[in-house]
């Protein structure tokens, strides 16, 4: 199975700042990689497609790149409402896995 | 604008057999694009991908390693629905439970159906 590490597993930053989430995959997945976030007691939405496609209705202030083994989700000026936790996702081959998560606080 | 209703017992006891089903409006189990998922989530697990059911010019499905020797997922082509068969719970077991449509990643889920296995 691939395994997914996500890091860092928790975060705190201010409104406004720039936030950088990396995943890494235990081997290459070339582009297959989704982004997820998650609020509590909700079940997570898509924000970004094949490592950097930004999904309808999602903000630009996320962005995703990388590919193979690395890859990076960035949240360019932070807000309130991006205080969730995020999760990482690879599609390269069955079974899918998941990254452990990172939870992002606003302080 | 695709909707998933789960449904299913939330309690069981050790040795039992999970059993959900979800229900699609808005698209068909038989779609040749899209695929058919289960996920569950525990505090102690995260997020993990149980297995998937989809249809391209026959039907397939992929389970993960953790539950592949006791897992079954089903399409029901006449309801269009699929559902879930897990064999032999174990508290290990206990999480919230969800389907969702996966269309270039994981767009639709179900509500959540939180299944506790206690004696």
């Amino acid at each position: 199975d691939i395994q997914m590490t996500q890091s860092p597993s928790s975060l705190s930053a201010s409104v406004g700042d720039r936030v950088t989430i990396t995943c890494r995959a235990s081997q290459t997945i070339s582009n297959y990689l989704n982004w997820y976030h998650q609020k509590p007691g909700r079940a997570p939405k898509l924000l970004l497609f094949a490592a950097s496609s930004l999904q309808g209705g999602v903000p630009s202030r996320f962005s995703g790149s990388g590919s193979g083994t690395d890859f990076t989700l960035t949240i360019s000026g932070l807000q309130p409402e991006d205080s969730a936790t995020y999760y990482c996702q690879q599609f390269y081959t069955a079974p899918l896995t998941f990254g452990g998560g990172t939870k992002v606080e606003i302080k | 604008q695709v909707q998933l209703q789960q449904s299913g017992p939330g309690l069981l006891k050790p040795s039992q057999t999970l059993s959900l089903t979800c229900a699609i409006s808005g698209d068909s189990v038989s779609s040749n694009s899209a695929a058919w998922n289960w996920i569950r989530q525990s505090p102690s697990r995260g997020l993990e991908w149980l297995g998937r059911t989809y249809y391209r010019s026959e039907w397939h499905s992929d389970y993960a390693t953790s539950v592949k020797s006791r897992i079954i997922i089903n399409p029901d082509t006449s309801r269009n629905q699929f559902s879930l068969q897990l064999n032999s719970v174990t508290p290990e077991d206990t999480a919230v439970y969800y389907c969702v449509r996966d269309m270039n990643g994981f767009r639709d889920w179900g509500q959540g159906t939180l299944v506790t296995v206690s004696s």
